[in-house]
């Protein structure tokens, strides 16, 4: 079975630009979460969707927002980017049970 | 609060001896996981291993065990004959709550970044 996947790979975009990322969850998944991780930090949590429902928000600011499809992909949308932004974005899915299964991330950098 | 801490930012080891990477966590919620994860320098997040609170054994997954000392809140992670590709940046990290509960977000430690010696 394919594992979580992760759109685009890398991305470039400049202060107060706006960006989407998106992921697919390993299929039967309904669950998936999405975690930032700034370079020498563990990642933290932005939000997870179950089916199709918010379940749970970190501590960002409302310019971050997602949403998840009926398929169970999801997209992590970013406005009005800030330097502070640039990360790791992982995606992470659940079959409801413990684990998670991360994707391989999206590098954002902003310039 | 809920909080995981790692101690230790770097490790060296020597191939094929053990390792233990420290983990300590701090929790009110009497029902939590425990997990482990390797994330090499490509950035995908690895699961290694799971403890539940409850769970009265320590978990192992091949190489893998986890020292879990609940009334001290440690989970550290211990890797057995270490290999050339266990080098990677390790992550401790708690999901409070149980299994299959409403959230299943994780909290992650700082990391600890292994690297093991020819």
């Amino acid at each position: 079975d394919a594992g979580v996947t992760q759109s685009p790979t890398h991305l470039i975009k400049t202060r107060g630009q706006h960006v989407t990322l998106r992921c697919s969850p390993i299929s039967g998944h309904k669950s998936v979460s999405w975690y930032q991780q700034v370079l020498g930090q563990g990642p933290q949590f932005i939000f997870q969707y179950y089916e199709k429902e918010e379940r749970g928000r970190g501590n960002f600011p409302d310019r971050f927002s997602a949403r998840q499809f009926p398929n169970y992909s999801s997209e992590l949308n970013v406005n009005a980017l800030l330097l502070g932004d640039s990360a790791l974005y992982l995606c992470a899915s659940s079959p409801r049970r413990y684990e998670q299964y991360f994707g391989p991330g999206t590098r954002l950098t902003v310039t | 609060a809920q909080k995981i801490t790692q101690t230790q930012p770097g490790m060296f080891v020597q191939e094929k001896e053990a390792v233990t990477l420290d983990c300590t966590y701090d929790t009110s919620d009497p029902s939590y996981g425990l997990f482990w994860y390797k994330q090499p320098s490509s950035g995908e997040m690895i699961f290694l291993i799971y403890q539940g609170s409850y769970d009265q054994q320590n978990a192992t997954e091949g190489r893998y065990s986890l020292n879990f000392q609940k009334a001290r809140k440690s989970a550290n992670l211990v890797i057995s004959a270490s290999q050339l590709g266990d080098s990677a940046m390790y992550f401790c990290a708690m999901r409070e709550g149980r299994e299959g509960g409403a959230t299943n977000k994780l909290i992650f430690g700082t990391g600890t970044l292994l690297a093991v010696q020819p």
